[in-house]
């Protein structure tokens, strides 16, 4: 089935660092999503992209669709240590219903 | 005033039982949700409902049978419990064919199979 490809897989950062991750996959999707999920809780949405070459900003946290529709980054500046968790992204895709893919997950641990 | 809420948050249980898990959102969303995470934190959807319709099933058991009596509750039952069920399992809403990309998570229930 359809899968995405995030990497790193995981990293451990200074804090202050900016951190880079990104997520690839074989299919084409309408719509990139990047995720934060905290230990013991469900994801939630940090950035939606909308259409190919968006670049978007949410504070510290810039995501970009890529051009073939196929990939996506997420840049987080300045790291602090509340940014610990697990990053996922996920694609979407619309064939009569919305349906998502997630990605394998960036675990992110910040080093104060 | 949680917006999506799953019970219970913890679930141990033995292999062969049968047991559910319930889901409940107050955002008025037409679409809800069934997502399985495994020990590697993957995310894989399970089943999506949109008005009380089942419009996802990806490749489940039959073992596993949602329920949405109203929009705003999708339970998730599962029979003979086997090891391999063991997991976190979330719950999730968005406003769907309305129109929505958000979705929103409920805190999972970690299923313990024994």
């Amino acid at each position: 089935g359809q899968q995405l490809n995030q990497s790193p897989q995981s990293m451990f950062i200074q804090e202050g660092e900016d951190v880079s991750m990104n997520c690839t996959s074989s299919s084409i999707f309408n719509t990139w999503l990047w995720y934060k999920q905290d230990p013991g809780e469900g994801p939630v949405l940090l950035i939606a992209l909308y259409k190919a070459g968006e670049l978007t900003s949410n504070g510290r946290l810039t995501a970009q669709f890529g051009i073939t529709r196929k990939d996506s980054f997420l840049n987080i500046s300045a790291s602090i240590p509340s940014d610990v968790g697990i990053y996922f992204c996920a694609g979407q895709l619309f064939s009569g219903t919305y349906k998502y893919i997630f990605g394998t997950g960036t675990r992110l641990k910040v080093l104060a | 005033d949680t917006a999506v809420s799953q019970t219970p948050k913890y679930l141990v249980t033995q292999m062969g039982n049968d047991k559910s898990i319930k889901c409940e959102q107050n955002l008025g969303h037409d679409t809800m949700y069934w997502y399985k995470q495994d020990s590697k934190k993957f995310l894989k959807i399970m089943f999506s409902y949109n008005n009380k319709e089942l419009i996802i099933n990806e490749t489940v058991p039959n073992r596993f049978s949602p329920k949405s009596p109203d929009k705003a509750h999708l339970n998730l039952h599962i029979n003979s419990l086997e090891l391999g069920d063991s997991a976190v399992y979330f719950c999730a809403s968005s406003l769907g064919l309305a129109g929505g990309i958000e979705q929103f998570f409920g805190p999972g229930t970690r299923l313990t199979v024994l």
